[in-house]
């Protein structure tokens, strides 16, 4: 069964303090994603990564970085918490995508973290 | 514009009636796929079904269909005899087959089931 796991389910933390969310996962898969999830706005893209120190903008990359340095764990940056970033995080991966769509594009999710920036 | 819309926010149905959940997407690629996925209140996002652009046939797992109409661009999940524990939202994504690597997701339904 593959497993991506995140660091943690729920987080607070204090305006302009810096934050780290982290998962790993254990399929060996090429692509990682990070997406928040804000309601009625579904899942929204904001990096991911096709390799170790691999790294492509998504729909959303402002006040966020991110770090691969391992193809297991791909770490989630916030440089000074705000509280528009209180949300919900969600990870993800998959093995690499070839040219055409296909059902190995699924993605595994970890369970999320919970940030409230105070 | 958006390239994935679920047009029903929040959706009330009997327990054991089949569901239909809307899915319109947007594309100029001729080779794409489409995922549902459903969250539980528990939080973590769960894999139901794919349909590739070029399947000829609707696919099914289970209880979940996907009710593929190409030429008017729609992918309903269809989900027969409708469980309690079907209560979650509901996400329709699409990968297309250019060069943009991503999976873009609908906004959701939050299927609730009546006992």
């Amino acid at each position: 069964d593959v497993k991506v796991t995140q660091s943690s389910r729920y987080l607070v933390k204090r305006t302009g303090e810096k934050v780290f969310l982290e998962c790993v996962q254990d399929m060996d898969h090429e692509n990682m994603f990070w997406y928040r999830q804000d309601p009625g706005l579904g899942l929204r893209l904001i990096y991911f990564s096709y390799d170790v120190k691999m790294k492509e903008k998504g729909d959303i990359p402002e006040g966020y970085s991110v770090s691969r340095e391992k193809k297991e764990r791909f770490s989630l940056i916030l440089e000074s918490a705000s509280t528009n970033q209180t949300s919900m995080y969600l990870c993800a991966s998959t093995p690499a995508w070839g040219r055409a769509p296909s059902s190995t594009d699924t993605q595994y999710f970890g369970p999320g973290t919970r940030l409230t920036v105070l | 514009a958006q390239k994935i819309t679920q047009t029903q926010p929040g959706m009330f149905v009997q327990e054991k009636e089949a569901v239909t959940l809307d899915c319109t997407y947007d594309t100029s690629d001729q080779s794409y796929g489409l995922f549902w996925y459903k969250q539980p209140s528990s939080g973590e996002m769960i894999f139901l079904i794919y349909q590739g652009s070029y399947d000829e046939q609707n696919a099914t797992e289970g209880r979940y269909s996907l009710n593929f109409q190409k030429a008017r661009k729609s992918a309903n999940l269809v989900i027969s005899a409708s469980q309690l524990g079907d209560s979650a939202m509901y996400f329709c994504a699409m990968r297309e087959g250019g060069r943009d690597d991503k999976i873009i997701f609908g906004k959701g339904t939050r299927l609730h089931i009546l006992p």
